[in-house]
């Protein structure tokens, strides 16, 4: 069974300070993560995809196969970025674009 | 996003009443899916659709039921409500094959109270 674990239900940091948010999973085959963040009374929304290795509102993330982790990062956090934050995976096969959410990190930033 | 609407938004209800939440999307997509957010828990999986004829259970489909009565709609309910189903209800859709993307379009959500 696949699973997402987010340790940090709270993160806090200051206004220019770097931002890391945790994500791990167990999953037997090559998963697809995804980071999707809910801003204060807007939608959940995806921020980033790990195949697009793109890099959204100066966040990254990176797979990590040998430890199974996707860690949301961003050198200079900003107060907009204060939000929900979902780790998520998709597995392959029939079930593929099924997601399986992890517990989901509130990041405040201070200023 | 007002693709992805949800109604109602907000609903109180009693123990042992059957609720239905429903929602409607115009984004044209195939895949449809209803979770539910608790606090601590995150987002959870109940049912999910890939296409009209196609239903599935999610990681906690006791007690709750579905019906995807077109490609745009698609309902949940519980039959029998009970104060643990006390939650955020989410529906969302998402494309499939066509683009490859499967990014998924979330609704503004329902926040359901059992009492």
């Amino acid at each position: 069974a696949q699973r997402v674990t987010q340790p940090e239900k709270l993160l806090s940091v200051f206004k220019g300070a770097p931002v890391e948010l945790k994500c791990n999973y167990s999953y037997s085959g090559s998963p697809e993560l995804f980071w999707y963040v809910q801003y204060s009374r807007q939608r959940l929304q995806l921020l980033l995809r790990h195949i697009s290795r793109e890099s959204i509102k100066g966040f990254t993330a990176d797979l990590n196969k040998g430890e199974t982790s996707f860690h949301l990062k961003k050198p200079f956090a900003q107060e907009e970025d204060s939000a929900m934050y979902y780790c998520a995976l998709t597995s392959g096969g029939t079930s593929y674009g099924k997601l399986t959410f992890g517990q989901g990190t509130i990041l405040t930033v201070h200023p | 996003d007002a693709d992805v609407t949800q109604t109602p938004r907000n609903r109180i209800t009693k123990t042992g009443k059957r609720i239905m939440l429903e929602c409607s999307q115009t984004k044209g997509h195939d895949r449809m899916y209803w979770y539910r957010q608790d606090p601590g828990l995150g987002l959870r999986l109940i049912y999910y659709s890939f296409d009209v004829k196609d239903i599935n259970k999610g990681e906690i489909s006791d007690g709750y039921s579905v019906s995807r009565q077109a490609q745009a709609k698609f309902s949940l309910s519980l039959e029998s409500a009970i104060p643990n189903q006390t939650a955020l209800y989410f529906c969302a859709t998402s494309d499939g094959a066509a683009t490859g993307t499967y990014e998924q379009y979330f609704g503004p959500g329902t926040r359901l109270t059992v009492t």
